[in-house]
């Protein structure tokens, strides 16, 4: 059975803390997409990536970098968190066109920063 | 900025009834078109794809694209509680990520 593993599925970190979110997938898959999703804000896009140690800008990179040095892993850092990054993130993954298959999306890490 | 619609609902339907599930888009140039159920608490999960114009079956589910109207439609035959949910509409271009609406509620009643 294909997947797509988030490390953690809850976590609670501290406001300036460095936080890694880590997500590996089994598909062979080129492309990794991080989002984040909030109550009446739906799931908005951070950073994505279409091959290994490339990275673009989502809608919201503000305070997050992201790291893929393996094709099977892309890793979400939170340089320094705060409260307002509390949220649920939900990491995905596709075959290049993003087509045939859509997205597959691993289970979630609900993030609480206090 | 490319954006795409969903009524937030909830939308309440009886066991045995049709739900029908509505989205429009605002890029002209989407390719792609996808329906995806979240269940509370837990990731979305694709359950339709399409890419013409026209319908396209699976099961009880039916996915409709209209792209001259920039609108896509998801029907649910013979509804069932277990389908009560969250359903996100999402589209892009070939090569882009996909741009998701906030998703419809959907309540089936027994």
């Amino acid at each position: 059975d294909v997947k797509v593993t988030q490390s953690s599925r809850y976590l609670v970190k501290r406001t300036g803390e460095k936080v890694f979110l880590e997500c590996v997938q089994d598909m062979d898959h080129e492309n990794m997409f991080w989002y984040r999703q909030d109550p009446g804000l739906g799931l908005r896009l951070i950073y994505f990536s279409y091959d290994v140690k490339m990275k673009e800008k989502g809608d919201i990179p503000e305070g997050y970098s992201v790291s893929r040095e393996k094709k099977e892993r892309f890793s979400l850092i939170l340089e320094s968190a705060s409260t307002n990054q509390t949220s649920m993130y939900l990491c995905a993954s596709s075959l290049p066109t993003g087509g045939s298959g859509g997205y597959t999306f691993g289970s979630g890490t609900r993030l609480t920063v206090v | 900025q490319k954006e795409v619609e969903q009524n937030s609902g909830p939308l309440s339907v009886p066991e045995g009834a049709i739900a029908s599930l509505n989205c429009t888009y605002s890029d002209r140039g989407s390719q792609s078109f996808f329906w995806y159920r979240q269940y509370s608490g837990k990731s979305p999960e694709l359950i339709m794809s399409i890419y013409s114009n026209g319908d396209k079956e699976d099961g009880r589910f039916t996915a409709q694209l209209n792209k001259a109207s920039q609108y896509v439609s998801l029907l649910i035959r013979d509804s069932q509680p277990s389908d009560s949910a969250t359903y996100l509409c999402a589209v892009n271009q070939a090569g882009t990520a996909l741009i998701f609406g906030k998703g419809t509620t959907l309540s089936v009643s027994s």
